[in-house]
């Protein structure tokens, strides 16, 4: 059972904005970074949000992340066909000392 | 190219051992952390272990801890993880990923526990 909690699925139509949970403790998301994951079928993950709301090169500004207290979310606009993937939520735990994930999201672009 | 490859997955009994190993490429591997996440089949990401640049700082999640050791020679550009006392919960696809941010991922090695 994760202590990061996502919800399982949720799904979009092209074009729309899809936003993703992640609900977790003050040990984690309430003291440090929140990352966000994506996985597409077959893939290794990719990092696709740093520091809460960061970034990487490459990584378009139709993805957005955000945190507020003891949860973060991840928000997708113009969604698109090859957004179709698996997304995880992460943030290091402080009372355990190591890395949590959330269970992930699976995306489905009708 | 930065990259990371791993290795030595397979198929291994319960109770049985085995050593993966992360080939680092195309950035020098000891001015990064490293941490190993695996993923059953079906399932979502789990972290196993992180190590500090120089090994000072190790760190194991509570399911592998006694079972597994994480090391890493910065001189190779190598970084490993010898798995003892296997059971069927810990097949999956194992990765290696560079710092805390998990920024750069391998394409992962399969582990199979079974008999």
């Amino acid at each position: 059972q994760s202590v990061l909690t996502q919800p399982p699925s949720t799904s979009g139509t092209p074009g729309q904005t899809v936003t993703i949970s992640c609900s977790g403790s003050p040990s984690n998301i309430g003291t440090n970074n929140v990352f966000w994951y994506q996985q597409l079928p077959g893939a290794a993950p990719k990092l696709l949000i740093y520091r809460n709301h960061q970034r990487p090169s490459g990584v378009p500004d139709r993805f957005s992340g955000s945190r507020s207290g003891t949860s973060a979310s991840l928000a997708i606009s113009g969604l698109r066909s090859e957004d179709e993937a698996d997304y995880y939520c992460s943030a290091w735990d402080d009372s355990v000392s190591g890395l949590l994930f959330g269970g992930g999201t699976k995306l489905t672009v009708l | 190219e930065e990259q990371l490859v791993e290795s030595g997955g397979g198929l291994v009994q319960p109770g049985g051992s085995l050593r993966l190993s992360c080939t680092a490429s195309g950035f020098t591997l000891s001015s990064y952390t490293m941490n190993w996440v695996r993923q059953a089949p079906g399932k979502g990401l789990e972290w196993v272990s992180y190590i500090s640049s120089w090994s000072s700082v190790i760190y194991y999640a509570d399911s592998v801890k006694g079972r597994i050791i994480v090391s890493r020679d910065n001189a190779k550009n190598l970084l490993s993880l010898q798995m003892s006392s296997l059971s069927p919960e810990d097949t999956g696809i194992y990765y290696c990923a560079r710092e805390t941010t998990l920024e750069l991922w391998g394409q992962g090695t399969l582990v199979t526990v079974s008999s």
